[in-house]
């Protein structure tokens, strides 16, 4: 299994201003993947991180809006740039672990208000 | 790309009930089904998996099938219990190629 720690929790945040979201797992990990589950809805991935390269985007998601760090294989960080009300959500990392390394471990969450 | 539907999207049962989601992927490479429980605020957890080798797998008082030939899989719960009241989501991928895709999710709500 994997323990991720996720944070912040929570912030709310003025239109405009970016946040940054942190994520750390207790083991090595090859990928680590972000997603945005917005309320009621299912989880969307918004791209993967590998370490030492640049991370992979899903359609509808672009780098200069979600800048992604991946300085090790550890950590990895999000950011949420320029934002507005739209991206208010819940956003989450994860993790794949297990057997066939494919079993998906989440993070916390962070619930993101903007105002 | 992969495509997954599922349904029902909300189902509520009374409690000792079972309760059945289904869950259709589309991507034939697809190899590996998981389950995933989430209850209100908390993290998606999983509660049980299969894949494309076996048809059938049960864990206590959960089972998951997989109908290769068709593209669906489903979750079933036998004896519900208001605990299990929470979203469920499926999702499918291919082993060791990262991403996964999820459905839409289930409500499922127990009552006592």
């Amino acid at each position: 299994s994997a323990v991720i720690s996720q944070k912040p929790s929570r912030d709310i945040c003025q239109r405009g201003t970016s946040l940054t979201i942190q994520c750390q797992v207790d083991s090595q990990v090859t990928m680590m993947f972000w997603y945005r589950q917005q309320p009621g809805q299912s989880l969307t991935l918004i791209a993967t991180a590998n370490q030492g390269s640049e991370a992979t985007y899903e359609s509808g998601f672009v780098i200069d809006k979600f800048p992604i760090s991946r300085p090790n294989l550890t950590f990895s960080t999000l950011t949420v740039s320029n934002m507005s009300p739209e991206d208010s959500s819940i956003y989450l990392c994860s993790v794949e672990s297990g057997t066939g390394g494919d079993i998906q471990y989440f993070g916390a969450g962070t619930r993101l208000s903007v105002l | 790309g992969e495509n997954v539907e599922q349904h029902p999207s909300t189902l509520s049962v009374q409690e000792g009930d079972s309760a059945v989601i289904k869950c259709t992927y589309s991507d034939s490479a697809s190899n590996y089904f998981p389950w995933y429980k989430q209850e209100l605020g908390k993290r998606p957890q999983l509660i049980i998996d299969i894949r494309s080798n076996v048809g059938e797998k049960k864990d206590q008082r959960i089972a998951v099938t997989l109908n290769k030939t068709a593209k669906h899989f489903s979750l079933h719960i036998t004896e519900t219990q208001p605990e299990d009241s929470a979203v469920y989501f499926c999702a499918a991928s291919k082993s060791n190629a990262g991403k996964s895709t999820f459905g839409d999710g289930t409500t499922l709500t127990v009552k006592p």
